[in-house]
């Protein structure tokens, strides 16, 4: 199993550029995160989804979307990227069993907006 | 919601030392609380949990205490080792909401 894969690893984009990173689990969890990572705010939820075809929002929605067409990929879609969201994203699948729950996190994407 | 307080935000202890973080919660229908470990430039990965009908779980090295009460739940590592050095982040539930997680612990093991 490949686990959770996330691409690119690394992206530099242009103030009001749209991109979309990719994220793909093939463990069959019907749980999946996003999240970013900023130097002392720790790991902030942006959006989730508990299901194909169900989504909700996170700690940090505004500026992102995400969609859920099937169990395996939950892309994040940034819509006109700003300097504040460069971070570190990760994404994270999981699966919950009699009240817990391991995330298991994507190796990452750093980006940088300009 | 969930508000998770997570201290110190650093820690140096000298290799062989122990080393303890704390955590307090805010929810008390929180119920599940478990630590994820990342190494410099890797994903966080789960290291230990506890659920709330539980007081303490060991593993090795490792050991979480919960105290409901007070609300808080903290993370033990003895006999600390240069590859301990890691952020270590704490985060509760009630399990089937998502994690809310602290803002993580920067520990130095220092050989």
């Amino acid at each position: 199993n490949a686990g959770v894969t996330q691409t690119p690893k690394f992206q530099v984009l242009k103030t009001g550029q749209s991109m979309t990173l990719q994220c793909a689990q093939d463990m069959n969890h019907e749980y999946m995160s996003w999240y970013r990572q900023d130097p002392g705010m720790g790991l902030r939820l942006i959006h989730y989804s508990v299901g194909a075809g169900i989504t909700d929002q996170g700690e940090v929605p505004n500026g992102y979307n995400v969609s859920r067409s099937t169990t395996e990929d939950f892309p994040l879609r940034l819509l006109s990227a700003a300097p504040s969201q460069t971070s570190v994203y990760f994404c994270a699948s999981s699966h919950r069993d009699g009240g817990k729950e391991t995330q298991y996190f994507g190796p990452g994407t750093r980006l940088l907006v300009l | 919601g969930e508000n998770v307080e997570q201290h110190p935000s650093t820690l140096s202890v000298q290799e062989g030392d122990s080393a303890v973080i704390k955590c307090t919660y805010s929810d008390s229908a929180s119920n599940y609380f478990p630590w994820y470990k990342q190494e410099l430039g890797k994903r966080p990965q789960l290291i230990i949990d506890i659920r709330s009908n539980v007081g303490e779980k060991k593993d090795q090295r490792i050991a979480v205490t919960l105290n409901k009460t007070a609300k808080h739940f903290s993370l033990h590592i003895t006999e600390t080792q240069p590859e301990d050095s890691a952020v270590y982040f704490c985060a509760a539930s009630q399990g089937n909401t998502p994690l809310v997680f602290g803002k993580g612990t920067r520990l130095s093991v220092i050989a």
